[in-house]
């Protein structure tokens, strides 16, 4: 099973629709992210939560919105869907413990495609 | 403007030449990590440079991060079609540590 879970990977929908992306993790890292990627223009970050009582605005926020449920849950919403919100959406994982020896690195999901007519 | 450009944005060479893919930042890199992708798919770690200087390398791909720390390069030897995909990078440009910002990517391919 992947260490980092999206659901669902493929949705359509339509404009002025409500729609939440979900993801898991069993890595055990307080730190989640989500991205979201639009072809040449790499990845943005949308949103990054330290632990379940922490929040942070990324780069492109509006018209997004976020829920940490718990440690491993971080869910993404877009509460009226509009067509330029077509893209593959990242979730992601780190682990902030320096003292462990790890690098900062970021762990990603298999992502989520989504299209909005 | 982007804060971390990655050139080429694509790159078509023949299978067995080099290549460079290089990423440039506005600003200090306080870490550049550098991903592969396959085309729709999650990202995978490839590896992480910190110090001014530092080069790793891992099978045929090569990573350097200049001693200014503002700049980075992959460099493939003898390319393969297992390394098709898009290359990007990622850095730490706060010095915190608490997110990454990523370049545009370059698109390769790899043809017979």
């Amino acid at each position: 099973d992947a260490d980092v879970t999206q659901t669902p990977r493929n949705r359509i929908t339509k404009t002025g629709k409500r729609i939440m992306l979900e993801c898991s993790q069993t890595k055990g890292h307080d730190r989640m992210y989500w991205y979201r990627q639009d072809p040449g223009l790499g990845l943005q970050l949308i949103y990054y939560s330290f632990d379940v009582k922490d929040i942070n605005k990324g780069e492109i926020s509006d018209g997004y919105s976020v829920s940490r449920q718990a440690q491993a849950k971080f869910s993404l919403s877009l509460e009226s869907a509009i067509p330029n919100q077509t893209a593959l959406y990242f979730c992601a994982t780190s682990d902030a413990s320096r003292d462990r020896g790890n690098t900062g690195e970021l762990f990603f999901g298999e992502g989520s495609r989504l299209t909005v007519l | 403007s982007q804060e971390l450009e990655q050139s080429p944005q694509s790159l078509i060479v023949q299978e067995g030449k080099n290549l460079t893919i290089n990423c440039t930042s506005s600003k200090t890199l306080y870490g550049l990590y550098w991903y592969k992708q396959k085309y729709g798919e999650g990202l995978i770690f490839l590896m992480m440079l910190q110090k001014g200087g530092e080069e790793k390398s891992h099978e045929k791909i090569t990573a350097k991060l200049d001693e200014k720390k503002q700049q980075s390069s992959l460099h493939i030897t003898a390319s393969q079609p297992s390394h098709a995909g898009i290359y990007l990078c990622g850095a730490d440009l706060t010095g915190t540590a608490s997110k990454l910002t990523f370049g545009t990517g370059t698109r390769l391919q790899v043809t017979l």
